[in-house]
């Protein structure tokens, strides 16, 4: 059974870089063809897809956080990360870290992190 | 890339059936049968429920069902119960490798 695990720091100051990684358990991240993701969900709003990456180190991330946003993988660590710079309070939100199989669904979730920007 | 619109909240009493819709545009929706629904309780993360439009995974009830027609995917669940009572979100593949979802529907259980 595949586990994701969010780890980093609950509180980032505005305009600083948020930072996150996320731990997969119970099976390589080198392995199959999935797509390592990340998600976000501002309190009481929808989801919102950020972005993933695919082992090879392949990325592809949303439009509208593209410049801000980067997603990275550590194999060796069974790990991905995910960097958003310049945040503003607009950026807080529990983050989730997830698995997508064949790029289609995503079937894995982690438990989420809530991150809060705030000075 | 535009949020995909589905109803704010519906209703329905145990044991009935209800049909949430996902309504998106010929670029996401309605040019790819890529379109998953989750299911998300109070606190806890989003489950699968239905993928690639229609398909049910191990271990979700047939009770979940899902189908597509042009730009607008919908979720229905049948024989409601306490425990669907739930936000329902669904997302679809957007093409140039990008994913939207919904802005979710509230699901009450009278």
């Amino acid at each position: 059974q595949v586990q994701l695990q969010e780890s980093g720091p609950g509180l980032v100051k505005p305009s600083q870089t948020l930072s996150l990684t996320c731990t997969v358990s119970g099976g390589s991240i080198s392995s199959g063809s999935y797509y390592w993701s990340w998600i976000r969900q501002p309190a009481g709003k929808g989801l919102e897809w950020i972005g993933r990456i695919y082992t090879s180190g392949s990325t592809n991330y949303n439009p509208s956080l593209k410049s801000r946003v980067t997603i990275s993988v550590d194999t060796s660590k069974n790990q991905f990360s995910l960097k958003l710079s310049s945040v503003t309070a607009a950026d807080t939100a529990v983050y989730y870290c997830a698995r997508a199989s064949r790029g289609s669904y995503i079937d894995y979730w982690g438990q989420g992190t809530l991150v809060t920007v705030s000075s | 890339q535009s949020a995909l619109t589905q109803p704010a909240s519906v209703s329905g009493s145990p044991g009935q059936s209800i049909t949430i819709s996902c309504t998106g545009t010929s670029s996401d929706v309605g040019g790819y049968n890529y379109v998953s629904w989750y299911q998300q309780h109070p606190g806890k993360a989003p489950k699968l429920m239905i993928y690639d439009v229609s398909k049910r995974p191990s271990g979700v009830s047939n009770r979940f069902s899902g189908s597509k027609s042009g730009n607008t995917a919908s979720l229905t669940i049948s024989g409601l119960q306490a425990e669907d009572e739930a936000d329902y979100y669904c997302c679809s593949y957007a093409g140039s490798s990008t994913w939207v979802f919904g802005g979710g529907t509230k699901l009450t259980v009278l």
